[in-house]
């Protein structure tokens, strides 16, 4: 079945760097991908709508600034988390579909823990 | 705006009981409804995807319905196990390419 893999899976970094994550198809071409972010014991956010060769579309109160997305290709998006500070550390989930209307697949997390 | 509500928030059953899980959203107008399963730490793993169109999806123990007018979905999960526990997550798609808009979920327990 579809795949969807996500790298890595753990990060811990100190407050003021930037960590990129990466969310790839492996056997399918996604022409759109999403990024969430969840908090423990609460549902997914959908951070940002992630669309191949043009511009994300994020969720309203997420600053794009921060949370840079580029979509290269069908099979890759990343999601760079710029000048990280404590309050980012999160569990961030990609998820890509093959069509409209297919069932979306995720990947398998990122937990991020910015010291 | 889309709001969608899973009762109850946690539940525990011994192994072999039957499981129901509710799910209930405020707007009708949804392209699909999607069940997933949530381990610990893990990301998420589709378990059923019913289209607006469709009253009830099957796949091996697991059963959801959908009734669009009314804003609700069921999933059932026959004879649990104790491998059944995890989070179930339900989510409605807004958009025929998938911004899905998240319950809270509904922790299960199995007991052996």
């Amino acid at each position: 079945g579809a795949v969807v893999s996500q790298h890595p899976s753990r990060v811990i970094c100190k407050s003021g760097t930037s960590v990129k994550i990466e969310c790839r198809s492996l056997d399918f071409q996604a022409t759109t991908m999403f990024w969430y972010r969840q908090f423990p014991k609460q549902s997914l956010m959908l951070m940002a709508t992630s669309n191949e060769g043009s511009k994300a579309t994020y969720e309203q109160g997420v600053e794009k600034d921060k949370f840079l997305i580029n979509h290269a290709s069908l099979t890759l998006s990343t999601l760079t988390v710029t000048s990280a500070h404590p309050e980012d550390s999160s569990f961030y989930i990609c998820s890509a579909r093959e069509q409209s209307n297919s069932p979306l697949h995720f990947g398998n997390g990122t937990r991020l823990t910015v010291t | 705006k889309q709001e969608v509500t899973q009762i109850p928030a946690a539940l525990s059953v011994p192994e072999g009981e039957n499981l129901v899980l509710n799910c209930s959203f405020t707007d009708s107008a949804i392209y699909n409804l999607q069940w997933f399963r949530q381990d610990p730490g893990k990301g998420l793993t589709s378990l059923l995807l019913i289209q607006s169109s469709q009253r009830e999806q099957t796949s091996g123990r697991l059963n959801a319905s959908l009734d669009k007018s009314s804003g609700r979905s069921t999933l059932y999960i026959a004879a649990s196990q104790p491998g059944d526990s995890a989070t179930y997550l339900c989510a409605v798609s807004t958009d025929s390419w998938g911004k899905l808009q998240f319950g809270a979920g509904t922790q299960v327990v199995v007991t052996p």
